[in-house]
């Protein structure tokens, strides 16, 4: 097990591209969650499944923006027409009870 | 001091000494909280955790006291050492396993 894995670690984009990060949660856990942290501010809340259901999504989850877990097990985040505003640290985490484990992140700029 | 944008509180602490971290939680129906540690350009790395039937609980030099009268959670870290520095979260949860509410974080300096 080595934990959640987030890919890319590190994403630039010019305004108006659409980008897409994965997230591999740790195996066993069957809840997964995407957060989004700008600078100076702890990680807020976008969406979460469980399994490949999506449970709630965040005000902050505009129609730019889509989450899928297609089989259960890895998620992508797809953000497209990327505005400035976008640039923030994309975060995943999962769960199975408690104890919730958070990946390293996705640091995505637009230009 | 007052958290506003870029501007976190920040707790300067001495090698060796003890660090108390302090939070306000919003949600009175809260019933897990953890306390979360992010170092720079990573993501948060789980510390300890309480559920709201208790109001201590101890892990590996580190202790978490809750008081759900005032909604207001404590890290208290032992002997803190350099490694120690870093952001610092709470976070809250009022199902088991939904979303995380984060607290706006604490900036732990340890000084030599």
């Amino acid at each position: 097990d080595t934990g959640v894995s987030q890919d890319p670690r590190h994403k630039i984009t010019k305004r108006g591209q659409n980008v897409t990060f994965r997230c591999d949660p740790i195996s066993e856990h069957n809840r997964l969650y995407w957060y989004r942290q700008t600078l100076g501010q702890g990680p807020e809340f976008l969406t979460y499944f469980q399994n490949e259901a999506q449970l709630e999504k965040s005000r902050l989850l505009s129609d730019r923006f889509s989450a899928e877990r297609p089989k259960g097990s890895f998620s992508t985040l797809e953000i497209q027409r990327t505005e400035q505003g976008d640039s923030a640290m994309y975060l995943c985490a999962s769960s199975y009870q408690d104890g919730y484990t958070f990946g390293s992140g996705t640091r995505l700029t637009v230009v | 001091g007052e958290s506003v944008g870029l501007h976190l509180p920040t707790l300067s602490v001495q090698e060796g000494d003890n660090s108390i971290i302090n939070c306000a939680y919003s949600n009175s129906a809260s019933d897990y909280f953890i306390w979360y540690k992010q170092e720079s350009g990573k993501g948060p790395q789980f510390i300890i955790d309480i559920r709201s039937n208790m109001d201590k609980r101890q892990g590996q030099r580190v202790t978490v006291l809750l008081n759900k009268t005032v909604k207001h959670l404590s890290l208290q870290i032992a002997a803190t050492q350099p490694g120690d520095s870093a952001v610092y979260f709470c976070a809250e949860n009022d199902f088991g396993w939904g979303k995380l509410q984060f607290g706006a974080g604490t900036q732990v300096v340890v000084t030599p």
